[in-house]
């Protein structure tokens, strides 16, 4: 059964840092993975999607990489600002089929 | 509409009474999803359609949950009998095609069951 971790569960920066998102996932037999933003009380919005033959895809001041045969995807965020504060959410859909398995979150606070 | 559409955004019932919750996906998205984000649970797949036929019920946390989707387009989540463990948010997507691409959520329904 695939299971996906995120690491840390909450994280609290100054603005301007760059920081990693770190996320695992035990099944390596993916069929791609995505990231995602919540903000507090609202759905969710799609940051990046990597397929399964990918390495990285980048957007803007974010750079996901997947790393498929360690099971492991990390989001950098360049240069981070208050408006990047939310969680962030990681999530794989597998071969078989194309339901999103999602990790618990890390809760971002960029500090101003 | 420009985005995936969700109503209710708010419901709140007695328990053993029956709710829909009812999803626009994005217009010409074949593919629709509907999740569950609990607090202790997090977010949970529920179901998904391709077209007006669901292949993967698997995610269904019993048989009080169904969900129909008619003309390829709107989608509708019931619940019959609602319990307390129901009281979540559920979440809605769509994507282009099934698996390739993207999922654009809704703002979701958050339920409450008193």
């Amino acid at each position: 059964k695939q299971e996906v971790t995120q690491i840390p569960a909450a994280l609290s920066v100054p603005e301007g840092e760059n920081l990693v998102l770190n996320c695992s996932f035990t099944d390596s037999a993916i069929y791609n993975l995505q990231w995602f933003r919540q903000d507090p009380g609202k759905g969710l919005t799609s940051l990046l999607l990597i397929q399964s033959s990918q390495r990285e895809q980048t957007s803007g001041r974010l750079n996901a990489s997947l790393d498929k045969s360690s099971g492991r995807s990390t989001l950098y965020i360049a240069a981070s600002q208050p408006g990047d504060s939310a969680t962030y959410l990681c999530a794989v859909s597998m071969d078989s089929s194309y339901k999103l398995i999602f990790g618990s979150g890390t809760r971002l606070l960029v500090r101003p | 509409g420009a985005g995936v559409s969700q109503s209710p955004s708010n419901k709140v019932t007695e328990k053993g009474k029956d709710v829909e919750l009812r999803c626009d996906p994005i217009s010409g998205h074949t593919a629709l999803y509907w999740y569950r984000q609990s607090l202790g649970q997090g977010l949970e797949f529920l179901i998904y359609f391709q077209g007006n036929s669901a292949p993967d019920k698997s995610g269904l946390p019993s048989d009080r949950f169904s969900a129909e989707r008619t003309g390829g387009s709107v989608s509708t989540l019931t619940i019959q009998r609602t319990q307390q463990e129901d009281s979540a948010v559920y979440l809605c997507a769509s994507s282009l095609a099934l698996g390739a691409d993207t999922q654009y959520f809704g703002p979701g329904t958050r339920l409450t069951v008193l």
